[in-house]
């Protein structure tokens, strides 16, 4: 079965700080790959998608960047943080080849920025 | 835009009644829709699913019904228990996933 790993948990980073999320997906190949944030409103913010290696889609412009070293891991990074970067963040994956059936969660990463 | 939204923010239930979790959406050509459930801390768990050559779905405690002449679909649980306290989360396709804002279920013993 498939399984979808992110880490850290929990992350406490001050302001203009480096980061760096990491998301991985066991039990599957070629899976499309997205991260999401999620504010204190609950709402889910589509950042980032990815269909294969090294093809990234930015939905929100904005200092945050993702990349896809590898068929199954998701990287989400910035070079300096804000205080508005605090958030949920979730990493996420479906069925490739174009498909955009159901997504399947990650456990999160809690990111507070001081 | 394409949008997804809740009628309500929060839903309070006693333990053992029904609830009924309601959503619209915007995108006449929606074509797939999913509830997800999201307790505190944790990512959105996949509940149900429906097409939207569907009616109705019924899954263990869980039932989505999807009109498609006013855009609305609802998630429905059976004798809810304290376990189903959470947020819920509607998201279709017309295109790409688009979800709503979420609603929070309250389960009273």
């Amino acid at each position: 079965s498939q399984t979808i790993h992110q880490w850290p948990a929990t992350l406490v980073q001050p302001v203009g700080s480096p980061l760096s999320l990491e998301c991985t997906v066991e039990g599957t190949s070629n899976p499309n790959l997205y991260w999401y944030r999620q504010a204190a409103g609950r709402g889910l913010q589509l950042l980032f998608y990815s269909v294969g290696i090294g093809q990234i889609s930015s939905e929100v412009p904005q200092n945050l960047s993702a990349s896809r070293p590898q068929d199954r891991q998701f990287i989400l990074s910035s070079k300096k943080l804000l205080l508005s970067d605090s958030g949920f963040y979730l990493c996420a994956w479906n069925a490739g080849a174009g498909a955009l059936d159901t997504q399947y969660f990650g456990p999160g990463t809690r990111l507070t920025v001081l | 835009g394409e949008n997804v939204g809740l009628h309500l923010p929060t839903l309070s239930v006693q333990e053992g009644d029904n609830s009924i979790i309601n959503c619209a959406y915007s995108n006449s050509a929606s074509d797939y829709f999913i509830w997800y459930k999201q307790e505190s801390g944790k990512g959105p768990q996949f509940i149900i699913d429906i097409r939207s050559n569907m009616d109705k779905r019924q899954g263990q405690r869980v039932t989505v019904l999807l009109n498609k002449t006013v855009k609305h679909l609802s998630l429905q649980i059976a004798a809810t228990q304290p376990g189903d306290s959470a947020v819920y989360f509607c998201a279709s396709r017309g295109g790409k996933l688009i979800f709503g804002q979420g609603t929070e279920l309250s389960v009273k013993p």
